[in-house]
């Protein structure tokens, strides 16, 4: 009955590389989002999707490319992988509108070597 | 934008004792949410409590209740009765109403509970 899933919860990967995180809910939300927490423990937002539509967008490289094929899942692809990719990155998702926090996932602790 | 400011990196509680988190935030906004997040070392991200900022009564869960000051922009959370399982890093949130209904997190404060 788990809330939002993520997979893989680990991941080691070489520089240059390319990999997919995958992101899923079973709450019925229609907002997705993605995190990237720093080793300070800095919650950064990179991208958020309502409805399949993208509608935030911040200052991400353009390496990273989320995807959005229906509202229960937000997947996350990264090409070219860096050292500085390195971090635990966070699904969560939230039902539009008043009082609604956010349901995160486990993370997914990318280690880039 | 909005910002969220934790100005303690750090706290440490005796255990059975009382701490109080603190968090402050900018914002033009009038009608918005706080959330106070708790994430132990396990990693998952666990919402504690949350007040909406149109009601005056202050928000309480058990043993943990928060002070929200609308005027001065201060959202802080207090843990009483402090439990060794309450160790972890407590995030605050603020969540606008406009732009995405998007969350703005604090740097976090890093909670020891001492035996």
């Amino acid at each position: 009955d788990t809330a939002v899933s993520q997979t893989p919860k680990y991941l080691v990967t070489q520089m240059g590389n390319d990999k997919s995180i995958k992101c899923e809910q079973n709450l019925g939300h229609d907002t997705m989002y993605w995190y990237k927490q720093d080793s300070k423990k800095f919650l950064k937002i990179m991208f958020s999707y309502n409805n399949k539509e993208l509608i935030i967008n911040e200052t991400v490289p353009n390496r990273f490319s989320p995807k959005s094929p229906d509202k229960a899942h937000l997947n996350l692809h990264i090409n070219s992988l860096e050292l500085g990719d390195s971090a635990v990155y966070f699904c969560a998702s939230s039902q539009w509108g008043r009082y609604n926090e956010q349901f995160f996932g486990p993370g997914t602790r990318l280690t880039v070597l | 934008a909005q910002t969220v400011t934790q100005s303690q990196p750090e706290m440490s509680v005796q255990e059975a004792e009382t701490v109080t988190l603190s968090c402050t935030y900018d914002t033009s906004e009038s009608d918005y949410y706080l959330f106070w997040y708790k994430q132990p070392p396990s990693r998952q991200m666990i919402l504690v409590i949350r007040q909406e900022a149109y009601k005056q009564q202050n928000a309480t869960e058990n043993r943990f209740s928060v002070n929200f000051q609308k005027a001065a922009k201060s959202f802080s959370l207090k843990i009483s009765d402090s439990q060794l399982g309450d160790a972890a890093m407590y995030f605050c949130a603020y969540r606008t109403q406009n732009t995405g209904n998007q969350f703005y997190f604090g740097t976090g404060t890093s909670l020891t509970v001492i035996p």
